[in-house]
């Protein structure tokens, strides 16, 4: 079975700083796809950033992108110019190439410092 | 506006009370799912459903029961409800598995 692992239960960055949050999952699939979804003290769930494995090239979206590395089975979340509306849970998450079984990690809480 | 709709959102029940929380989606999605959410164990997949009358086993599917018979709606019940249960739950809506999921607002359960 998958699993997912983010070791870092809580982290703080001062506004404007750069912050990375880490993600090491384990499979035995060679392709499949993993995803950061940021949850904000609404609950509401949202979706941050998508990396497909077969894709070697990182993805990015404006401030935040990730930094692959399948071999060592890291997908890690690098937020740049951090914003207080940033503060929030950040789940790093898993599901294999047919779209079935997704796995959430534990979570990371950031706090954005003014 | 496309979205994920559930109800209710806050629930209170006692312990052996059948619930259902329904589930809607309007994007016409294949893919629905519902997940549990618990501090330090992030979300935990219940049950899947990848199209209309197919159905499958997540993570943590004892004590939950799911069905699709129609292509947007995936209600979750729980047929005898215990403390155990109480937990925020979340349902959410792709076009296929692996595609962005869309997540509902979320059901904050409390079974005493």
């Amino acid at each position: 079975a998958q699993t997912v692992t983010q070791s870092q239960p809580e982290m703080s960055v001062q506004e404007a700083e750069t912050v990375t949050l880490s993600c090491t999952y384990d499979t035995s699939e060679s392709n499949y796809y993993l995803f950061w979804y940021k949850q904000p003290p609404s609950r509401q769930m949202i979706l941050v950033i998508r990396q497909e494995a077969y894709k070697q090239q990182n993805a990015t979206e404006n401030r935040f992108s990730v930094n692959f590395q399948k071999a060592a089975k890291s997908f890690s979340l690098k937020i740049s110019d951090s914003q207080l509306g940033d503060t929030a849970m950040y789940f790093c998450a898993f599901i294999d190439n047919y779209g079935q079984n997704f796995v959430f990690g534990p979570g990371t809480r950031l706090s954005v410092l003014p | 506006e496309a979205q994920v709709t559930q109800n209710p959102r806050y629930l209170i029940t006692v312990t052996g009370k059948k619930l259902t929380v329904t589930c809607s989606q309007n994007m016409n999605h294949e893919y629905m799912s519902w997940y549990r959410q618990d501090p330090g164990l992030g979300l935990r997949q219940i049950y899947y459903s990848m199209n209309v009358e197919v159905t499958d086993k997540g993570d943590v599917p004892e004590g939950y029961k799911v069905s699709r018979k129609e292509k947007r709606n995936f209600p979750l019940i729980l047929e005898s409800p215990s403390p155990n249960q109480t937990s925020l739950y979340f349902c959410a809506s792709s076009f296929v598995g692996r595609d962005t999921q869309y997540f509902g607002p979320g059901t904050r359960l409390t079974v005493l």
